[in-house]
């Protein structure tokens, strides 16, 4: 099991809330990423670090915005949430070498919102 | 347009039963292909990793295969187990970026019946 987490595992909320999706990992990896996942459906990345103090926006257009203050943590926060948020929302981090050949990635087990 | 393609989308089969999962690809220029497993409500877990000179890879039960000329690749899963139960995904890795970005397939979500 990868030392990597996730809180909380599932979250129903009233739209207009303001939510914190937590995710921390204990390798000391430098790459974070946060993903987005709807049933059935591919994985679209979000966000994504190289490091503290670095923060980008994926492929996928989020109005949720990360931050990464800390090697070991990279919380996602929606301002507002809405019914369209509800998603699967998974959290990986990675080591880095200069041969991404070797790079794996290590997911968390994600955090299921429902926003009604 | 870099994508991975899974077939099937779903698999049926009976325990103690082979079975073969399907990724085309068309990532460019292409470094790594992972074979994930995903149960449900989880995260996907590394089944198996494959660079561009490795044609096969075994993990217990799991056996990936790599044709990187027809950037195909293959899993196939010997004497099926109720645990087997889960989505596959093929992940591809590009190489010329320092994030090696990650494209993901859909997944074949696979049910193994007693």
């Amino acid at each position: 099991e990868a030392d990597i987490y996730q809180t909380p595992r599932y979250l129903v909320i009233g739209t207009g809330k303001k939510i914190t999706l937590e995710c921390s990992q204990t390798m000391g990896h430098d790459k974070m990423y946060w993903y987005q996942q709807d049933p059935g459906m591919e994985l679209h990345l979000i966000h994504y670090s190289y490091g503290v103090n670095s923060t980008e926006k994926g492929d996928l257009s989020s109005e949720s915005t990360v931050s990464r203050i800390r090697t070991e943590h990279f919380p996602l926060t929606l301002e507002s949430a809405r019914p369209s948020h509800t998603s699967q929302y998974l959290c990986a981090s990675s080591e880095y070498y200069p041969d991404s050949t070797r790079t794996e990635a290590f997911f968390g087990q994600g955090t299921r919102l429902t926003v009604v | 347009k870099n994508q991975v393609e899974q077939s099937p989308q779903s698999l049926i089969i009976l325990e103690g039963k082979n079975c073969t999962l399907q990724c085309n690809y068309t990532v460019s220029p292409f470094s790594n292909l992972r074979w994930y497993k995903q149960d449900t409500g989880r995260g996907p877990v590394s089944l198996t990793i494959m660079t561009f000179s490795e044609n096969t890879k075994s993990n217990g039960r799991y056996t990936a295969t790599l044709d990187a000329d027809t950037k195909q690749s293959s899993l196939h899963i010997t004497a099926s187990q109720l645990s087997d139960s889960a989505s596959y995904i093929c992940v591809v890795s590009d190489r010329g970026s320092t994030l090696g970005r990650l494209y993901f397939g859909r997944g074949t979500q696979l049910t193994v019946w007693p």
